[in-house]
């Protein structure tokens, strides 16, 4: 079964708009979550993280995501796209003894 | 800290040779991981170590794939005869503790086998 479910392969927001990458999971218990993103040719980086705890986290560069146990959610918001932000963007979840990536959300961001 | 470094950056082999690939993990961190990154698989898990120790290789194909971790500082990855289809980035990733937690990721190294 599919731990971590990415529904959109791709996204195009305009610069200066808002941005949602939806996210699901699959897990019996509470997960620990993440969020990574990826620029072009290079590895991935932590955007931000949830361990049980708040349900919105913040993350780095304007970025932040909400838990939700009874949509079994864990969206990626941010309220104004800047080009910089065009990547690809990786959902992520805990297990026993690792971590399971989503497929991958590519982010266009139009002028 | 310099993060988790990865050497080379890029490497290119003839199909039948064998390639090794190194990772330096953050000082400090006691698991390692190894991820291959391609444009049709996507991130594929490889093998994990904490401590030193093996502990999850089930992504590792049977054949030609080895990864060790001889010491707290650097892990290898080598594949032996490579093939076109070994071709990606491969990349490393070390976490402080379990691997249950944030990992943080290399640059990578782009394989080309031609």
């Amino acid at each position: 079964a599919q731990s971590v479910t990415q529904p959109d392969a791709r996204v195009t927001v305009s610069e200066g708009a808002s941005l949602q990458l939806r996210c699901k999971y699959s897990y019996f218990g509470t997960p620990y979550l993440f969020w990574y993103v990826q620029y072009p040719r290079q590895g991935l980086q932590l955007l931000l993280k949830y361990y049980p705890g708040d349900p919105v986290v913040q993350g780095v560069n304007g970025f932040e995501a909400e838990f939700s146990k009874s949509n079994s959610s864990f969206h990626l918001r941010k309220a104004s796209v800047h080009w910089s932000d065009w990547a690809v963007y990786f959902c992520a979840r805990n297990s026993n003894n690792r971590i399971f990536f989503g497929d991958g959300t590519q982010l266009v961001v139009k002028p | 800290n310099a993060g988790v470094i990865q050497t080379p950056r890029h490497k290119v082999t003839g199909k039948g040779q064998e390639a090794t690939l190194w990772c330096e993990p953050i000082s400090g961190h006691s698991a390692v991981f190894w991820y291959r990154q391609t444009i049709v698989q996507g991130l594929e898990f490889l093998t994990y170590f904490r401590n030193q120790a093996p502990i999850d290789d089930s992504g590792m194909p049977k054949e030609r794939f080895s990864a060790q971790m001889p010491n707290q500082s650097h892990s290898t990855l080598k594949i032996q005869s490579t093939q076109p289809q070994d071709s990606a980035v491969y990349l490393c990733a070390s976490s402080l503790t379990g691997g249950e937690y944030e990992q943080y990721f290399g640059p990578g190294t782009r394989l080309t086998v031609l």
